[in-house]
């Protein structure tokens, strides 16, 4: 399978718990966007990444989020002092660096806060 | 800024009945439109898209027209299945790089 892979697929943890996920993006795909995605709603955008640098990032990532993509493969996305809500399902995707292309998401990852 | 607002949920329909989803979208210059699918407990999956005015996009039955005059991009199937039954989000991408804005999704359920 060479799509977008996200790891891992479910997260339970307490308040306060730092939490870290993983997303491999497609090999030849130089762009990564993680977005959050609560019930009811459409994608969010969090950050994005071109190569290794991250070139935009929405107000939406407060400073207990941080993303690294760096080796311009992979990207983790870490939430520390998680609080209830960060509940939400955390979405990866990738995308080519040509223009107005779209973007390849992958299966998510669920984060419940208790 | 950019925004997309799409016809409000959810939608039930009979098997074989005709589908339309409305979408329309407020942004500058000529944005690249999309129509995803997100199955339950899953991510989104590019149904369709479309790039420039007049441009129409189509997958699996589905179909949708860009329509610059009326800032639309409304989804339609002739006739629908039970598997059909998703979440489906419209999305504008106005920039060559970045984000893409998202409408809040339709549930689309089909009944045998």
């Amino acid at each position: 399978d060479t799509g977008v892979s996200q790891d891992p697929r479910h997260k339970i943890t307490k308040r306060g718990q730092n939490v870290t996920f993983r997303c491999d993006p497609i090999s030849e795909h130089n762009r990564l966007y993680w977005y959050r995605q609560t019930l009811g709603q459409g994608p969010e955008f969090l950050t994005y990444f071109q190569n290794e640098a991250q070139l935009e990032k929405s107000r939406l990532l407060s400073d207990r989020f941080s993303a690294e993509r760096p080796k311009g493969s992979f990207s983790t996305l870490e939430i520390q002092r998680t609080e209830q809500g960060d509940s939400a399902m955390y979405l990866c995707a990738s995308s080519v660096d040509r223009g107005r292309t779209e973007a390849f998401f992958g299966q998510g990852t669920r984060l419940t806060v208790v | 800024g950019n925004s997309v607002t799409q016809m409000e949920g959810p939608v039930t329909l009979s098997e074989e009945a005709f589908l339309t989803i409305n979408c329309t979208y407020t942004a500058t210059g000529y944005p690249s439109l999309f129509w995803y699918v997100q199955y339950p407990g899953e991510g989104l999956q590019l149904l369709l898209k479309a790039t420039k005015a007049d441009d129409k996009g189509s997958n699996k039955g589905f179909e949708a027209t860009y329509r610059k005059e009326t800032t639309s991009f409304h989804l339609e199937k002739g006739s629908v299945q039970v598997s059909d039954s998703a979440v489906y989000f419209c999305a504008l991408l106005n920039t060559n790089a970045g984000k893409s804005t998202f409408g809040d999704g339709t549930t689309l359920t089909v009944k045998p």
